[in-house]
């Protein structure tokens, strides 16, 4: 089974700040990867597909990147509205979720 | 529009059983694949089961491996998780997720809101 190992598992950042979100596969994965952000209360909602596709209508301020075993979810400038958590999401052999980060606004 | 409308959860004794549904409208609901997904309360997102649309197969989770059965009736549409044996550690939110290909495992691009199952004495 492929395992994803998210970091960091929380963060606070100021509205306006960049944010790094951190993914890595337990093995060589290509580039089947996928993010998915839920807010509070939510059902989780498509973020990037296939590690840098932004789904239609999500704000460019949001971007991936990556290959092989190590991947980066970026939010060049948070937004209040960013709140929630984030899950990796591997699709290389079946699918397996990271365990996610948990982002607040300081 | 694309909606997903899940259904069936509730209260459950262990060892007992419970059939999810979920119904998609909006689309061409043959033409893609759909897995079930599930959340403990306060944890993360653990894929359940897989179901192709038009022959894709099914693919299960180990821990529901031999429990659960996945299947769908394209023609209402609807998509099912029949839950047998259920245990505690199966409490959680179900979600039924569109995958944007049709017989192979690619990734959720529409997601229902959940239905909430609960395994207590």
């Amino acid at each position: 089974d492929i395992q994803m190992a998210q970091s960091p598992s929380s963060l606070s950042a100021s509205v306006g700040d960049r944010v790094t979100i951190t993914c890595q596969a337990s093995q060589d994965i290509r580039n089947y990867l996928n993010w998915y952000q839920q807010k509070p209360g939510k059902a989780p909602k498509s973020l990037i597909y296939d590690v840098s596709n932004l789904e239609t209508g999500v704000p460019s301020r949001f971007s991936g990147s990556g290959s092989g075993t190590d991947f980066t979810l970026t939010i060049t400038s948070l937004q209040p509205e960013d709140i929630g958590t984030y899950y990796c999401q591997q699709y290389h052999n079946l699918l397996t979720f990271g365990g996610g980060t948990k982002v607040e606004i300081k | 529009e694309v909606q997903l409308l899940e259904s069936g959860g509730g209260l459950v004794q262990p060892g007992g059983s419970l059939r999810l549904s979920c119904t998609g409208s909006g689309f061409t609901f043959s033409s893609h694949a759909m897995s079930w997904v599930r959340q403990p309360p306060g944890k993360g997102l653990d894929w359940v089961s897989f179901n192709g649309g038009g022959g894709g197969g099914t693919h299960y989770a180990d821990s529901v491996k031999g429990r659960f059965t996945i299947s769908r009736d394209n023609s209402k549409n609807t998509l099912f998780l029949q839950m047998n044996s259920l245990r505690v550690e199966d409490t959680a939110v179900y979600y039924c997720a569109r995958d944007r290909h049709p017989d192979s495992w690619t990734g959720f691009d529409y997601w229902g809101q959940g239905t909430l199952v609960i395994v207590s004495s």
